[in-house]
């Protein structure tokens, strides 16, 4: 049972445009978020984190919204750059242990 | 500051052989993580140790063994190796809101 989905595991998104990647979670315990991004033979490298009390953190390009009701979390990328194409993962931890259950991931591909 | 480094970075093993994949890290973090990653399953934890002196089970333990050897080595070791266990391994340490993650080890059990 899959407790952090990612549903789509490929997205391609023109330079310059909005990448939307998506993630769904199922255990209401889960308290704190984060995406990781990860580029073949490399490992996956801190992108940006969401904790449960708030709805929105910002980081330059990237944004990630919370919405707890529907146990859903997306990432945004404005604008989408060559360079961000990799595999996005999706993150979630519960409690002061912090250990991360992941998503399968998300290749984006972002064309120029 | 290299910060997590692991080694060997590619092997290939017959089943039922034995090896230890080694990782550490100079960062001071107190936490270090074991995970590996099948294709389409994202990354799954294997063992965690939250400090030195102690370890516990992750989500895929059997088949594995850890060892935390001081606050900076946190080894992974497969006694029997098994085709199943072929997999990218990664370990991370933390310094509590995130984790680092090293570049990985490619293993194949023929």
């Amino acid at each position: 049972d899959q407790q952090v989905k990612q549903n789509s595991p490929s997205l391609s998104v023109q330079e310059g445009r909005i990448s939307i990647l998506n993630c769904d979670y199922t255990n209401s315990m889960f308290d704190y978020f984060l995406w990781y991004k990860k580029y073949p033979a490399e490992g996956p490298t801190f992108l940006i984190s969401i904790s449960s009390i708030k709805d929105k953190n910002e980081d330059g390009r990237f944004t990630v919204f919370l919405n707890k009701s529907a146990k859903h979390l997306s990432l945004h990328i404005v604008p989408s750059q060559p360079g961000d194409s990799a595999v996005y993962f999706c993150a979630a931890a519960s409690g002061s242990a912090r250990q991360l259950t992941f998503g399968s991931g998300t290749q984006l591909t972002v064309l120029p | 500051n290299a910060g997590v480094t692991q080694t060997p970075k590619f092997q290939v093993l017959k089943t039922g052989q034995s090896m230890t994949l080694q990782c550490a890290q100079d960062m001071n973090h107190n936490s270090m993580y074991w995970y590996r990653q099948d294709p389409g399953m994202g990354l799954r934890l294997i063992y965690y140790s939250a400090s030195e002196g102690t370890t516990d089970k992750g989500e895929v333990p059997n088949g594995y063994n850890v060892s935390r050897l001081n606050k900076r080595e946190f080894s992974l070791r497969l006694e029997s190796a098994a085709p199943s266990q072929t997999s990218v391994y990664f370990c991370a340490s933390s310094p509590r809101d995130r984790e680092v993650f090293g570049p990985g080890t490619r293993l194949t059990v023929l």
